[in-house]
């Protein structure tokens, strides 16, 4: 099946940083997603974005469909950036839609 | 907001028992999804639906299942409770008769002892 791998698993920036989180896909997907989940657990959508670019305050999204990743950026990190990012592929099946999870990176922000 | 109830948001039973965990959305969307979080796994798909009564199998679906009698609510079964099910469990919908994006519920906490 379908194979999903963020990177890194884990990082620690200090307020303020930039960083780059990577998500590889190892088939063609229909949809493709980026979430945050905060320390209470619950999960926040950041982007839908299937392919292009996209941009939401310090947060930004690409994905080159063609060539199989998505990058998330989070610029100016803050301490409620902390939490665990998760990357989501729509499989492109017909007559499927099922969304596979990568494992996600964990992001500590430090004050 | 999706509009997405899960309930209950903490259960803690015992191996062997049943238990029932309930989605209930109010916005009429025809695709719902149970996944469970685990560390070192992320979220996987046990079974999700796209329609009443219509039902299909995730990446790791044994040892549970699933019913859908009206579009707003998708229960998730597990017969028989061992402790290897042990997780926290979110329900999630899909817009898909607009942009197909993926909503998460809050999510349920079961402990099998």
């Amino acid at each position: 099946g379908i194979q999903v791998e963020q990177s890194p698993p884990d990082l620690i920036l200090q307020e303020g940083a930039n960083s780059t989180l990577r998500c590889n896909f190892s088939d063609s997907v229909n949809n493709l997603q980026w979430f945050h989940q905060n320390p209470w657990g619950q999960l926040i959508n950041l982007f839908y974005i299937p392919s292009g670019t996209k941009q939401n305050g310090r947060l930004s999204a690409t994905t080159v469909a063609t060539e199989r990743y998505s990058l998330l950026y989070i610029s100016s990190s803050q301490t409620t950036d902390s939490g665990v990012y998760f990357c989501a592929v729509e499989l492109p099946t017909s007559g499927t839609y099922k969304y596979i999870f990568g494992t996600g990176t964990r992001l500590k922000v430090l004050a | 907001d999706a509009g997405i109830t899960q309930s209950p948001r903490h259960k803690v039973t015992e191996t062997g028992t049943p238990v029932t965990l309930r989605c209930h959305q109010t916005e009429n969307h025809r695709y719902m999804y149970w996944y469970r979080q685990d560390p070192g796994h992320g979220l996987r798909l046990i079974h999700y639906s796209y329609g009443v009564k219509d039902t299909d199998k995730g990446e790791v679906s044994d040892g549970y299942s699933v019913s859908r009698s009206k579009t707003e609510d998708f229960l998730l079964t597990l017969e028989s409770a061992t402790s290897s099910q042990t997780s926290v469990y979110f329900c999630a919908i899909s817009e898909r008769d607009n942009t197909g994006e993926l909503f998460f519920g809050e999510g349920s906490r079961l402990t099998v002892l």
